[in-house]
């Protein structure tokens, strides 16, 4: 059974960093192709970027709204997701969620929530 | 902000039918398959229809798809109080190098 079991979220300042982290099971993460998700409150989702297996070459894409500011990583030797977002503002509010990529987004997390405020 | 348009919401009364509609362009829907996500109060989303028209196993098959176009479909028939949920699209954008969501819709059983 894939599990993908997010971490890290909380409050923080404008400007502030937060790095969230996604331990995955379940399936081989290495060769897996991780995307993260958000949902701000009352809100639609939003892809965020995602990286590819290392077999792919293991590069990441990011969409434009968090392109220069949120960075995405992964540690195949702890079956382990990262997200670092800097620079962050009050409309990164949200729910973020780490899926899986099967060909398609087939798996997602529980979330955390990140909340950008003063 | 979300490149696919779909309605706010839909509603219906138990054992009607539904249909949720997902508007692209020819950059995503027109030359990408379209995947739907249903999510309940609270809860992550759950894959419900992937590669246009195909479910996942243990997915009711009172639930179908359809693409045509730049658009895209999911209808419910013989709706069930347990349907109400909100419901996204999602497909890949070439233009933008980027996945796309559709705006979401909010399906409430009368």
């Amino acid at each position: 059974e894939v599990k993908l079991v997010e971490s890290g979220g909380g409050l923080v300042k404008p400007g502030g960093s937060l790095r969230l982290s996604c331990a995955a099971s379940g399936f081989t993460f290495n060769t897996a192709w991780m995307s993260w998700v958000r949902q701000a409150p009352g809100k639609g989702l939003e892809w965020v970027g995602r990286i590819k297996g290392k077999i792919d070459g293991g590069t990441a894409d990011y969409p434009a709204p968090v392109r220069g500011r949120f960075t995405i990583s992964r540690d195949d030797s702890k079956n382990t997701l990262y997200l670092q977002m800097n620079s962050l503002k009050t409309e990164d509010t949200a729910v973020y969620y780490c899926v899986r990529e099967s060909d398609l987004i087939d798996s997602w997390g529980q979330g955390t929530l990140v909340t950008v405020s003063s | 902000q979300s490149v696919l348009t779909q309605p706010p919401s839909a509603s219906g009364t138990p054992g009607q039918r539904v249909t949720i509609s997902c508007s692209g362009s020819r950059s995503n829907i027109g030359i990408n398959s379209v995947n739907w996500y249903q999510q309940l109060p609270g809860t992550a989303p759950k894959l419900f229809i992937y590669h246009n028209n195909q479910r996942p196993s243990g997915v009711p098959d009172r639930f179908s798809g359809s693409k045509s176009g730049t658009s895209a479909s999911l209808a419910i028939s013989g709706l069930q109080s347990e349907d109400e949920a909100d419901y996204h699209c999602l497909t890949w954008d070439d233009s933008l190098h980027g996945y796309v969501f559709g705006t979401g819709t909010r399906v409430t059983v009368l």
